[in-house]
């Protein structure tokens, strides 16, 4: 089992490109998760997916987009990138029981920098 | 004030010494808490999962919950340099009106050989 797959590893932008980070598990989780990691911020969600064909926001949405491709995939957007979204990128998943996550997964994550 | 506090450290230990991390919340709908170990450069990693107050022990590491005081540890035993890590804390609960785990910030350890 891969686990939580990511793609790319490192990007670096110029400021107002665009690009789409994936995010792919093949564990049978219904709920998955995109958070950023800054130093001393720890993880702050920006997006999630409760289950297949429903998205949410999170403490962070401004500047991203998602779409629960399948039950398998989730991807981020970015549609005009900012030197302020400059971070490391994680994609999570994890099974739910109610409305309660209980363990969530990583991935190994995607570094973007942002010029 | 944030919902979960956690000693950024860094946190240096010898090789062999028994660790304590420790987390504080303020939230006392969280029940279900997580220990999370990263390494520089790598997605974070589950490590320990505890529902409500109690001890859970796997291997060399220890988990324990105190609801009362709304405060977590993770203890580790015969620390190892392969330890060096970043350590977050993790928590969830059913009527916290949110479906994602909070996160502490985490805790930096570096095991000295």
């Amino acid at each position: 089992n891969a686990g939580v797959t990511q793609t790319p590893k490192f990007q670096v932008l110029k400021t107002g490109q665009s690009m789409t980070l994936q995010c792919a598990q093949d564990m049978n989780h219904n709920s998955m998760y995109w958070y950023r990691q800054d130093p001393g911020m720890g993880l702050r969600l920006i997006y999630y997916s409760a289950s297949e064909g429903t998205t949410d926001k999170g403490e962070v949405p401004n500047g991203y987009n998602v779409s629960r491709l399948n039950k398998r995939e989730f991807s981020l957007r970015l549609e005009s990138a900012a030197p302020s979204q400059t971070s490391v990128y994680f994609c999570a998943s994890s099974r739910t029981s109610g409305h309660t996550t209980r363990e969530q997964f990583f991935g190994p994550g995607t570094r973007l920098t942002v010029l | 004030q944030k919902e979960v506090e956690q000693d950024p450290g860094p946190l240096s230990v010898p090789e062999g010494a028994i660790v304590s991390l420790n987390c504080t919340y303020s939230n006392s709908a969280f029940q279900y808490f997580m220990w999370y170990r990263q390494y520089s450069r790598k997605g974070p990693e589950l490590l320990m999962y505890t529902y409500s107050s109690g001890n859970k022990e796997d291997g060399r590491f220890t988990a324990q919950v105190d609801k009362s005081s709304k405060y977590i540890s993770l203890f580790i035993r015969d620390s190892q340099p392969s330890d060096s890590a970043t350590y977050l804390c993790a928590m969830s609960g059913d009527d916290t009106g949110r479906r994602a785990l909070t996160f502490g910030s985490g805790t930096r350890l570096q095991v000295q050989p």
